[in-house]
């Protein structure tokens, strides 16, 4: 099983701000990987998949980089409806599909 | 629009058997693979199980397999997921999910989920 490991598990940040998620996979998921975010009692979104292309209707501030096994997702100007949770997927090997245990977004 | 929507939750005892449903819409169901995600209160997301667009390929996640069956029925453009055996440890949101089978250049790959349902709790007492 390949385990997704998210850094730090929490960040305190301003709006307006640029912040990098981090996202570590114990062996090579190649580009298969995805970000979601998940706000307080709603279902996760997906934001990012291939490790970079964004999905539909995502906005420009939001972009991930990475392959193999270090990955990151950029946030580049941190909005309010920005902070949230946020996992990252890999769907490289599987079964089982692994999600990191995630990073919250909290502001400062 | 792309919706998913949950429906079979509740609370059970432990040892009891539950049927999910996701009733999907706004898509061609049988064109995509389908999946379940679950989340227990607080914690991080799990992945459950996948079907192939057509039913022939179920996958599940070592924690559920045995007990959990993956289905789906397109003339009725629903998915489910009937849990037996059922666990204290197994409560938790159960999400839906549309597997969008992203392909770039000539590779396809399954595994992420673009479209999700609003899920359902699934609460197993002792």
């Amino acid at each position: 099983e390949i385990v997704m490991t998210q850094s730090p598990a929490t960040l305190s940040v301003s709006p307006g701000e640029r912040v990098t998620l981090s996202c570590r996979a114990s062996q090579s998921v190649s580009s298969n990987l995805a970000w979601y975010q998940q706000k307080p009692g709603q279902a996760p979104r997906l934001l990012i998949y291939g490790a970079s292309t964004r999905a539909t209707g995502i906005p420009a501030r939001f972009s991930g980089s990475g392959s193999g096994t270090e990955f990151t997702l950029t946030i580049s100007s941190l909005q309010s409806e920005d902070f949230a949770v946020y996992y990252c997927q890999q769907y490289n090997t599987w079964p089982p599909i692994t999600f990191g245990q995630g990073t919250r977004l909290e502001i400062k | 629009q792309v919706q998913l929507v949950e429906s079979g939750g509740g609370v059970v005892q432990s040892g009891r058997s539950l049927r999910l449903s996701c009733a999907a819409s706004g898509f061609t169901f049988s064109s995509y693979a389908m999946q379940w995600v679950r989340q227990a209160p607080g914690k991080g997301l799990e992945w459950v199980a996948l079907i192939s667009n057509d039913g022939t390929y179920k996958y599940y996640a070592d924690s559920v397999k045995g007990r959990f069956t993956i289905s789906r029925d397109s003339s009725k453009n629903t998915l489910y997921l009937q849990m037996n055996s059922l666990r204290v440890e197994d409560t938790a949101v159960y999400y839906c999910g549309r597997d969008p089978r992203y392909c770039i250049g000539v590779s396809c790959y399954l595994g992420s989920v673009d479209y999700w349902g609003q899920g359902t709790l699934v609460t197993v007492s002792s």
